[in-house]
């Protein structure tokens, strides 16, 4: 089992609409958790850490469910300019696990006019 | 505010040749990490640098080396380039890994073809 799985899309949808991604990770000790995005041939750029009680940034926004090892990444009236892949990002460090951060393959969005 | 440069962006190979990509931080960040980009794998860490002085092996090393030169500076090393080695490889660096919440920010890339 992959430590991160995304759904890999691609997810075509209208500009305006509201897209949901999901992400489950398996290491229950993980601690902390992030969007990333990254556009075609360019270096992957933070959108976004997720805390416990959820966040919001804008149009986005993340939520943390810890019991059942739960990412989402919500987009509201999406952009053409939100077209890109979206990546889970994992992050584990303990005494017996070491360091990880751990990706996901990301969610690739394209938005349409 | 350069942030993260790479060096070469891009680099064509010969089977058996060795080269170093070169990577360099503006942002005193402690810690540095090589990835390699493959498609349909995602990123996979390489090697990555806690602090200055210090270097591990992350989840895929074998054919790699590093060298953590200085606190800007984390350099990647492949000694006989093999065509499985033919990637896009990420450096990135944060202000410490031991900080959870501290992000990554990664340089653009280098487009890496061995022949």
């Amino acid at each position: 089992r992959k430590e991160v799985e995304q759904d890999p899309g691609p997810f075509n949808v209208p500009e305006g609409a509201t897209v949901a991604f999901n992400c489950t990770y398996s290491n229950s000790a993980s601690q902390s958790f992030f969007w990333y995005r990254q556009d075609c041939r360019k270096e992957p750029k933070l959108l976004m850490s997720v805390y416990s009680s959820g966040n919001e940034d804008g149009r986005f926004t993340a939520q943390l469910n810890r019991a059942s090892q739960y990412i989402s990444l919500l987009i509201r009236d999406s952009k053409l300019s939100d077209s890109a892949t979206y990546l889970c990002v994992v992050k584990l460090l303990n005494s017996n696990s070491g360091y990880a951060l751990n990706f996901g393959k990301g969610t690739s969005l394209l938005v349409t006019p | 505010n350069a942030g993260v440069t790479q060096t070469p962006k891009f680099q064509v190979l010969k089977t058996g040749q060795s080269m170093t990509l070169q990577c360099a931080q503006d942002m005193n960040h402690n810690s540095m990490y090589w990835y390699r980009q493959d498609p349909g794998m995602g990123l996979r860490l390489i090697y990555y640098s806690a602090s200055e002085g210090t270097t591990d092996k992350g989840e895929v090393p074998n054919g790699y080396n590093v060298s953590r030169l200085n606190k800007r500076e984390f350099s990647l090393r492949l000694e006989s380039a093999a065509p499985s080695q033919t990637s896009v490889y990420f450096c990135a660096s944060s202000e410490g890994l031991y900080y959870s919440n501290q992000p990554q920010h990664f340089g653009d890339g280098t487009r890496l073809s061995i022949l």
